[in-house]
């Protein structure tokens, strides 16, 4: 069944730690954005890619940073991460066109401490 | 401009009623709105969208009405139901652009 995986679903790690959220998507689709989205629930875009080897920021400044090796992968790091960093990372897809939806992960839930 | 606004932030609402969520946008160039539904611990999920060709869409219980002079639309769900307790976010997509525009969300609740 096509669709779009996040891992782990949870993470609490402490300050100072790198960490890596994995995403990959089944559905053959071009485009792949990372959001962060905290309790008062606004979804900012914090980066996005359009293919292989095409990785830009988003409207939200990030300390992290993207990969888009493939067209399936597209994991996010943090090189060293901050109690700041603790939010919701929901990834998401396209198929690029006109009139195209999004398909969402389901998220990861981070929290450093 | 490219903004999206989105009201109310919270709805609470009897099990049979009608809540009505609207969006206001203000570049006339946006030429898709989809509305994704997003229950606790989930990610948003595509609910239904529509283009500004046309001023109302069904899908079920789900209606978005769309009025292109006023540069607004919302989202009508018939008969809510308790199942229907979510998260609601709207959206727009610029023709030029690849990406959507999400409104900030209105919290849902529909009690039994």
């Amino acid at each position: 069944e096509a669709d779009i995986y996040q891992t782990p679903r949870y993470l609490v790690i402490g300050t100072g730690k790198k960490i890596t959220l994995e995403c990959s998507q089944t559905m053959g689709h071009d485009k792949m954005y990372w959001y962060q989205q905290d309790p008062g629930m606004e979804l900012h875009l914090i980066h996005y890619s359009y293919g292989v080897n095409s990785t830009e920021k988003g409207d939200l400044s990030s300390e992290s940073t993207v990969s888009r090796i493939r067209t399936e992968h597209f994991p996010l790091t943090l090189e060293s991460a901050r109690p700041s960093h603790t939010s919701q990372y929901l990834c998401a897809s396209s198929p690029g066109g006109t009139g195209d939806g999004y398909t969402f992960g389901s998220g990861t839930r981070l929290t450093v401490v | 401009q490219q903004q999206v606004k989105q009201s109310p932030q919270s709805l609470i609402v009897q099990k049979g009623g009608i809540p009505i969520i609207n969006c206001a946008y203000e570049n006339t160039a946006f030429d898709y709105f989809p509305w994704y539904q997003q229950f606790p611990g989930k990610g948003p999920a595509l609910l239904i969208a529509i283009r500004p060709d046309v001023s109302e869409k069904k899908e079920g219980r789900f209606t978005i009405s769309f009025n292109k002079s006023a540069k607004q639309f919302s989202l009508h769900i018939m008969d809510s139901q308790p199942g229907d307790s979510a998260t609601y976010f709207c959206a727009a997509r610029l023709s030029s652009a690849r990406q959507l525009t999400f409104g900030s969300g209105t919290q849902l609740t529909v009690l039994p």
